[in-house]
């Protein structure tokens, strides 16, 4: 695998609270990626950044923050957590923005 | 409005036979086409990929076939092992910081 660490592994959280999940990589790649996985929908980008402090939407970021303060972090952060954002998330690292690696993923579950 | 389209949702096949998985999409941008595999409980891992100015790429068992014209890739897996049992997603990207868009993707399960 790839060096990339998700933390936490599993989570149960209440609606409204906040939560905050962490990918971690050593191979200090440029570019990060926050997947949500869903059954019948695939893999679908929430946030990306592209350098430290260099973040951008992808499709389905509403509700969704993240911030990338060194080159190995990126946070995703949900402010208010509801049942909808229950899922399984990945980040994906990337060299060259082209053939993406992905981290073990990180079970949601919003109560 | 899913920007890639992946048939079938599943598919059963027997063990030394051919796995086929489909996938379309429109838009004419997208100049990298990668599918992963993902086992229970794993993050997706890449398989085998292929840019648009080559019609298949093989690697393996596993060949990639594209139709530029027709908007359309496929997965085949020859020679399909129970070990190929995963759920496999085909997907397209494009631009600068190469954002994957992903099919729904197909479980393949391969019976002994």
């Amino acid at each position: 695998d790839a060096g990339i660490t998700q933390s936490p592994r599993h989570k149960v959280t209440e609606t409204g609270t906040p939560v905050t999940l962490r990918c971690h990589q050593t191979e200090n790649h440029r570019y990060m990626y926050w997947y949500r996985q869903d059954p019948g929908h695939g893999l679908r980008l929430i946030h990306y950044s592209y350098g430290v402090k260099d973040t951008d939407k992808g499709e389905v970021s509403d509700g969704y923050s993240v911030s990338r303060s060194k080159t190995e972090d990126f946070l995703l952060t949900l402010e208010s957590a509801t049942s909808s954002q229950t899922s399984v998330y990945f980040c994906a690292i990337s060299s060259l923005a082209v053939e993406q690696f992905f981290g073990p993923g990180t079970r949601l579950t919003v109560l | 409005q899913q920007q890639v389209k992946q048939s079938p949702q599943s598919l059963i096949v027997q063990k030394g036979g051919i796995s086929i998985i489909n996938c379309a999409y429109e838009n004419t941008a997208f100049d990298y086409f990668p599918w992963y595999q993902q086992f229970p409980g794993k993050g997706p891992a890449l398989l085998i990929a292929i840019r648009p100015d080559v019609s298949e790429k093989k690697e393996g068992r596993f060949t990639i076939s594209f139709n530029k014209s027709a908007k359309q890739f496929s997965l085949h897996i020859m020679d399909s092992q129970p070990g190929d049992s995963a759920t496999y997603f085909c997907a397209a990207s494009m631009g600068n910081f190469n954002k994957f868009y992903f099919g729904s993707g197909t479980k393949l399960n391969v019976k002994p």
